[in-house]
Order: structure tokens, then sequence, then C-alpha cells
């Protein structure tokens, strides 16, 4: 099992360029979730999604978006990137619910945008 | 609007106690969860307690909730250096499906 599994874990890009961080679990999880962390900042909820072919915004959706054809894989893309969003992306996922269910975290993907 | 709060640093001596506080405004607060993550990895599930509770143990851990105060904390006995980490606090409503996150405290451990 191993869990939510992110890729890249790091990454540079320029100002306006575009990318895809991928996410995918093997629990057989209904939720997914990306999140950003900013230092000194709790982590906020961009996209979630609460089955395949379901997705919907969080708190910080603008600049993002998500796709999810799978149960296993939720990507965030990046379109024209901005220094705003140099951060550390965190994706999750659970069984159950946010209220109820314990959120499961890959590792993060450190992205800075110069 | 929604706000939860906790201080970025606390430092402790191994062997001691830590207590880690966090402070919340939604009174409609359902669950209030303690997450840790560890240096490189992402955060992990400590403990959780549900809102019409006041304490609950487990093993090394004690979560405190006093709903009066809006005040949740967390106390880690015989504090290791295996617990260094940063320890971030939760809260989640019925009212939507957003979990609400604190900051983070860094638990710092000397000798």
């Amino acid at each position: 099992n191993a869990g939510v599994t992110q890729t890249p874990k790091f990454r540079i890009l320029k100002i306006g360029q575009s990318m895809t961080l991928q996410c995918t679990q093997d629990m057989n999880h209904n939720y997914m979730y990306w999140y950003r962390q900013d230092p000194g900042m709790g982590l906020k909820l961009i996209y979630y999604s609460v089955g395949a072919g379901i997705t919907d915004k969080g708190e910080v959706p603008n600049g993002y978006n998500v796709s999810r054809s799978t149960t296993e894989d939720f990507p965030l893309r990046l379109e024209l990137a901005a220094p705003s969003q140099t951060s550390v992306y965190f994706c999750a996922s659970s069984y159950s619910s946010f209220n109820t269910g314990e959120l499961f975290f890959g590792e993060g993907s450190r992205l800075t945008v110069l | 609007g929604e706000d939860v709060e906790q201080s970025l640093f606390l430092s402790v001596r191994e062997g001691d106690s830590s207590v880690i506080n966090c402070t919340y405004t939604d009174s409609s607060s359902t669950y209030l969860y303690w997450y840790k993550q560890e240096p490189g990895a992402g955060l992990q599930l400590l403990t959780y307690i549900f809102s019409n509770m006041d304490m609950k143990q487990d093993q090394r851990l004690t979560v405190l909730l006093n709903k009066k105060d809006k005040h949740l904390s967390l106390r880690i006995a015989d504090t290791q250096t295996g617990d260094s980490a940063i320890y971030f606090c939760a809260e989640s409503m019925d009212s939507n499906y957003q979990l609400i996150w604190g900051a983070g405290t860094k638990l710092i451990i000397k000798p």
C-alpha cells in the first residue's frame, strides 16, 4: 500500500509556464483534495472531489484546474504560473467526508515560480 | 469568519511535557483534530476529539477541549526527540465541507 503519491517533489517554473502536479492514491478513497501550504499560514483548500467525475472549488481555486477521471487520480493543473503560486502543495484523500474522515496526505510538492 | 490560531513555536526539554495550544472561533465545530507533520513528509492524523467531549487520552497524548473558551490543547507526556515536528490544529463544521487549519506549531526538543 503506497497511500497517496505525489509527483514531482520539487519544481521550478518560470512565470507564465504551465505544469501538472500528479496525485494518485491506492486506498480506493472517494474523496480527494488539493491544499497549498504557505509559510506561517494554515493549509488552504484549492479543489476537492467527492468521486470520479465530480470536482468542486475550495477556498483558493483561482489559477488552478483539476480533473477526476478515475477514483485513483486527481491531477492539479497550473496554467500561466505566477510568483503567488510559489508554495508547497499537498494532495490528500479520505474514505469519508471532511467532517468525520481521516485525511491521508502525500509528501508534498514544493513549487517555486520565478 | 472562521479562524484557527496557534503559536508558531514551542521549545521543551526532552522528558518534559509539551502543551500545544489552539484557539478557534466557530462554535459550531463538530470535530477538532491534531495532525503531525514530520520534516519532509505529509501530515498524519494524531488524534481527534468530538465537540461534546472535554478530554481524550491516548497513551502519551491528552487532548483537552474547553468549548466555552473555544480552546483546544494537546499535551505530549515525556517528550522525545521523535516528537520533533509541526503540529496542526484543525476544526470541521457541519455547515460546510471544509476543514479550517491553524498555521502549525513547530515543536523543538532541547537535549
